[in-house]
């Protein structure tokens, strides 16, 4: 099946850092999508992007939709210990019904 | 507002066993799916349905059943439970038409000794 190639798969980062990760694909998405799952919960949609080169914030969290439609990236400014947790992009190659392709996730851990 | 409810959250089976998982939404959503989660391997599609009495197979839909008899309803059915299903399993729902967004269920995690 299709694969999103997503890093890096795990950053320990110091409370107040900046944080970036990115997926990629050798396939073209109309949709790119950004979850977090805390431990024993399911992934909670953090941002969602439906077009080429779009830039959206969330507050500390930005995304943008690669303007290639391969590749997204998701930067968390001003980490706290809050934000630790697994991050996922998900995309979307067709529309409507097309099921959801989901990367391997990043663990943030935040050292206070 | 309830969301996505899945029951139960734990469960043990011993090999071979058969059992349903729940998944209740209240959202009027179309689209259900079922993913499982495994450790380093991210989520992966087990079966999904657009809506009432239409579903369809996702990447590793071996050993699992499921049907769509009601909007509300999507349970998945293991009938002979094995070691290699031992997951987190999530289910979630979207609207179908210009929605891509997902909720999700907090999970059950099986295991299969």
């Amino acid at each position: 099946g299709q694969q999103l190639n997503q890093s890096p798969q795990s950053m320990f980062i110091q409370e107040g850092e900046d944080v970036s990760m990115n997926c990629t694909s050798s396939s073209i998405f109309n949709t790119w999508l950004w979850y977090k799952q805390e431990p024993g919960e399911g992934p909670v949609l953090l941002i969602a992007l439906y077009k080429a080169g779009e830039l959206t914030s969330n507050g500390r969290l930005t995304a943008q939709f690669g303007i290639t439609r391969k590749d997204s990236f998701l930067n968390i400014s001003a980490s706290i210990p809050s934000d630790v947790g697994i991050y996922f992009c998900a995309g979307q190659l067709g529309s409507g019904n097309t099921p959801l392709v989901f990367g391997k996730g990043t663990r943030l851990s935040v050292i206070a | 507002n309830a969301g996505v409810t899945q029951t139960p959250k734990f469960q043990v089976l011993k090999t071979g066993q058969s059992m349903t998982l729940q998944c209740a939404q209240d959202m009027n959503h179309e689209y259900m799916s079922w993913y499982r989660q495994d450790p380093g391997m991210g989520l992966r599609l087990i079966h999904y349905s657009v809506g009432a009495g239409i579903t369809d197979q996702g990447e590793v839909p071996n050993g699992y059943n499921v049907s769509r008899s009601t909007t509300e309803d999507f349970p998945l059915r293991l009938l002979s439970a094995a070691p290699s299903q031992t997951s987190v399993y999530f289910c979630a729902s979207r609207l179908t038409a210009g929605g891509t967004e997902a909720f999700f269920g907090q999970g059950t995690r099986l295991t299969v000794v």
